[in-house]
């Protein structure tokens, strides 16, 4: 098994641009597709990333996300950050046979 | 428009077993894709607990696994979780997605609005 590790939270001005990173411990982060999902209080969550760089129709393109294999990590990065962008953000990835979330990053927009 | 609609008997007593069902809208769940449960503890993160093929083939949480079973109806257009000898700290919302269409592909690209189970005597 492995293990996603996100920051706990981050905070950053609307207009700004904010990066959020996920960290698999063991095993290549390029050997499997990372996603990436928004979820705001009492809401479900809703995917704004797949296979690494992928964007959903319906998300806007101020979201963009990337791996590093340098590092064994991935990111996402949300430009021109509005106050609709605070909530929770998981990275997810998977092995051979199990999906992984991370433990969730906190965003707030002040 | 693909749905997910979760439902199951409310609250659940301890060492009992919790069982729910998601019923899916606007795709037939026979055409294919994995179908996912994912639980979410008070105030904590996502937590995967496993995956169902349309075809009947199931993967698990290793932490869950030994309590953990799945199964899919394409004739109600369903898919099933149970779990069993709950305690409290099974206590979550449980959320039904739509997973990929292969088992490389592992994005949950559908929600279901999640159901609160409360596990107490």
């Amino acid at each position: 098994n492995f293990m996603l590790t996100q920051p706990h939270s981050v905070s950053e001005s609307p207009g700004k641009t904010v990066t959020i990173s996920c960290t698999r411990s063991s095993g290549s982060i390029a050997s499997n597709y990372v996603q990436w999902y928004q979820q705001r209080p009492g809401s479900s969550p809703i995917i704004v990333i797949y296979e690494d760089t992928q964007r959903p129709s319906g998300v806007p393109d101020r979201f963009s996300g990337s791996i590093d294999s340098s590092s064994n990590s991935a990111s996402l990065t949300i430009s021109g950050l509005k106050t609709e962008d605070e909530a929770d953000y998981y990275c997810q990835s998977s092995d051979t046979i199990t999906r992984v979330f991370g433990g969730g990053t906190k965003l707030t927009v002040l | 428009q693909v749905q997910l609609q979760e439902s199951g008997p409310g609250p659940v007593k301890p060492s009992e077993t919790l069982s729910l069902n998601c019923t899916v809208s606007g795709f037939a769940i026979s055409s294919g894709y994995y179908w996912g449960w994912i639980r979410q503890r008070p105030g904590k993160g996502l937590e995967w607990i496993g995956s169902v093929y349309y075809s009947g083939s199931t993967h698990y949480s290793p932490s869950l696994k030994s309590r953990v079973t799945t199964s899919i109806d394409t004739s109600k257009n369903q898919f099933s979780l149970k779990l069993k000898s709950v305690t409290a700290a099974d206590t979550a919302v449980y959320y039904c997605a739509r997973g990929g269409s292969w088992y490389g592909d592992a994005r949950f690209d559908y929600w279901g609005q999640g159901t609160l189970v409360t596990v107490s005597s």
